[in-house]
């Protein structure tokens, strides 16, 4: 199957730094990405929709301003947590819709980070 | 919007018995069901999809149904094996460039 890749697949950072995760369909192009929040134990949180070369759309309740996303290419979605707080730990997930008919969504393998 | 409900959260099966995982959705425009299946501390991956312009998908051991007049789908896996133990999550699109909404998940566990 189509393959994303996440990167780092986890980080530890300390507070107030800010930390970039990557992600990128190795495979096919990607029109729109989403990101994810999981909590442990818990389903997916989407936090907002990232589409190639127009600004991201994010969920209600998530703040654009620690959360920036950047769409820059049809393979590379980035997502910048600024300013992180221990709160901000947490598992994050990215997703990329193939951009052909069928419209299928791939994962890619999580990034862990942990705020100290 | 979409609603997607999912039954039962959690679920255990002997090894090579069969597991069903049922999920509802509310808005009749959705047309694409995808299941995924999410091993602890890895993204979701893609098992089995389903359109709804069909009623049945088998892949080797895993099946899926969608009863669209119902709005309910379902997951079947045969021959369960412990490495089939993870949380599954299904969800439901209006196609493609449109949100995906997921279930809350399925903790399947399946006992040797």
């Amino acid at each position: 199957g189509a393959v994303v890749s996440q990167h780092p697949s986890w980080v530890i950072c300390k507070s107030g730094t800010s930390v970039k995760i990557e992600c990128r369909s190795l495979d096919f192009q990607a029109t729109t990405m989403f990101w994810y929040r999981q909590f442990p134990k818990q389903s997916l949180m989407l936090m907002a929709t990232s589409n190639e070369g127009s600004k991201a759309t994010y969920e209600q309740g998530v703040e654009k301003d620690k959360f920036l996303i950047n769409h820059a290419s049809l393979t590379l979605s980035t997502l910048t947590v600024t300013s992180a707080h221990p709160e901000d730990s947490s598992f994050y997930i990215c997703s990329a819709v193939r951009s052909a008919n069928t419209g299928e969504l791939f994962f890619g393998e999580g990034s862990r980070l942990t705020v100290l | 919007g979409e609603n997607v409900e999912q039954h039962p959260s959690t679920l255990s099966v002997q090894e090579g018995d069969s597991a069903v995982i049922k999920c509802t959705y509310s808005d009749s425009a959705s047309n694409y069901f995808p299941w995924y299946k999410q091993e602890l501390g890895k993204g979701p991956q893609l098992i089995i999809d389903i359109r709804s312009n069909v009623g049945e998908k088998k892949d080797q051991r895993i099946a899926v149904t969608l009863n669209k007049t119902a709005k309910h789908f379902s997951l079947h896996i045969t021959e369960t094996q412990p490495e089939d133990s993870a949380v599954y999550f299904c969800a439901a699109t209006r196609g493609y460039g449109q949100n995906f909404v997921f279930g809350p998940g399925t903790r399947l566990s399946v006992l040797p």
